[in-house]
């Protein structure tokens, strides 16, 4: 059984580019949770989403981000005119029914120029 | 709201010291508490977990106690190994909605040979 994926592992974006990380989750599991972890800091909740449903975005920021769980295909978190503070590690979790264990991918690192 | 407190590191050892990496909590109610381990590059994995007060989890001759009237949930190994280098979080799930985990800041373990 395939762990969580993600994809790209890095990303390289200028600044005022928009960057898309993508992330599927373990088969069976219908629960998606993206983490932003800054440089020398603890990761912190962005999002949790079901198929086609944001359950809680209390982390997102107000602008320029977006993240989807469609029907069929990955999870997508979307940075828009990404700026040099978007550079971080970002990482998807996955798990069955609720209040189950999170199974972590091995993130993307975003770097902006 | 809720938060988690880990000692700060690096915390540097010899092989087979015994290891403690303290961590406190502050949450309503009875969350669900987690260590995760970091491996250089690479995304988190869960090493342990406990889900209610006096449960002990444990994993790789890692342990962790719930200790509900100290919110505090330590980690601790009796002889560590070169290969237990990482960073490794704390985190918990609280009781309210959503599956949302709150993680504290990292604790960098170096083990030396």
């Amino acid at each position: 059984n395939a762990g969580v994926m993600q994809n790209p592992r890095h990303l390289v974006r200028r600044r005022g580019q928009e960057a898309r990380l993508r992330c599927s989750p373990m088969k069976g599991h219908s629960h998606v949770y993206w983490y932003r972890q800054l440089p020398e800091e603890g990761l912190k909740f962005m999002v949790y989403l079901q198929k086609e449903n944001i359950i809680d975005e209390s982390g997102m920021p107000k602008e320029r981000f977006s993240a989807e769980f469609p029907k069929e295909g990955p999870s997508i978190l979307r940075i828009q005119q990404v700026v040099r503070g978007d550079s971080a590690a970002y990482f998807c979790a996955s798990s069955p029914p609720v209040l189950e264990t999170q199974y972590f991918g091995p993130g993307t690192r975003l770097l902006v120029l | 709201g809720n938060s988690v407190t880990q000692m700060e590191g690096p915390v540097t050892l010899s092989e087979e010291a015994f290891l403690t990496i303290n961590c406190t909590y502050t949450a309503t109610g009875y969350p669900s508490l987690f260590w995760y381990v970091q491996y250089p590059g690479e995304g988190l994995q869960l090493l342990l977990k406990a889900t209610k007060a006096d449960d002990k989890g444990s994993n790789k001759g890692f342990e962790a106690t719930y200790r509900k009237e100290t919110t505090s949930f330590h980690l601790e190994k009796g002889s560590v190994q070169v290969s237990d280098s990482a960073v490794y979080f704390c985190a918990l799930r609280g009781m309210e909605y959503g599956n949302k985990l709150v993680f504290g800041a990292g604790t960098i373990l170096r083990v030396k040979s």
